[in-house]
């Protein structure tokens, strides 16, 4: 049974530029959450996707955004890149009406 | 709104020992407090949870305490192995929205466990 996996590992950007990167979500499971992870810091919560639509978003401007489809994968585009977004960005996947959340291993994004 | 804290940034100990991780919490929303391992290069790893209307859950070699007074929240683990050695993070699960399904995690900052042989 996989778990959650993500896509790409590493990129690399220039300010300015937009991303795409993309989340399966473990086997079974419905809700997709999208994290930011700073270098020496906790993940912070970006938003929560669950039936195709954003459930509630963290404190992150308009710039990043989100999907669920059908298949329950989610993508996490973020536009107008900043140096500042630099960071391991995780995706967790979750069954709706249970706390457990499952970690994929994260895409690292550099923004040069 | 919620957050959490963590008292210690690192934490060295020897093969064998017990290690306690402390955190500390601003806001009682969480329905749960999880504790989450994650080793360098991967996304963090589910270790143990507890019920915020309960104070102590036992695991295989792990302990979490909760301490509502005072808004504190402990792990112990048991006979730490090098294989232990990750940054460890608290985090509370509070629903979405009141009387909601969905649950957010707010992690803090993390204590980098070193486990020497």
């Amino acid at each position: 049974d996989a778990g959650v996996t993500q896509s790409p590992t590493h990129l690399i950007k220039t300010r300015g530029q937009q991303v795409t990167l993309r989340c399966s979500p473990k086997s079974g499971h419905d809700t997709v959450s999208w994290y930011q992870q700073a270098l020496g810091q906790g993940p912070q919560f970006i938003f929560q996707y669950y039936e195709e639509e954003e459930r509630q978003r963290g404190n992150f401007p308009d710039r990043f955004s989100g999907h669920q489809f059908p298949n329950y994968s989610s993508e996490l585009n973020v536009n107008a890149l900043w140096l500042g977004d630099s960071a391991l960005y995780l995706c967790a996947s979750s069954l709706i009406l249970y706390n457990e959340q499952f970690f994929g291993p994260g895409t690292r994004l550099t923004v040069l | 709104g919620e957050s959490v804290g963590l008292h210690l940034p690192t934490l060295s100990v020897q093969e064998g020992d017990n290690s306690i991780i402390n955190c500390a919490y601003s806001n009682s929303a969480s329905d749960y407090f999880i504790w989450y391992k994650q080793e360098s290069g991967k996304g963090p790893q589910f270790i143990i949870d507890i019920r915020s209307n309960m104070d102590k859950r036992q695991g295989q070699r792990v302990t979490v305490l909760l301490n509502k007074t005072v808004k504190h929240l402990s792990l112990q683990i048991a006979a730490t192995q090098p294989g232990d050695s990750a940054v460890y993070f608290c985090a509370g699960n509070a629903r979405l929205n009141s009387g909601g399904s969905n649950y957010k995690l707010t992690f803090g900052k993390g204590t980098l466990l070193t486990v020497n042989p």
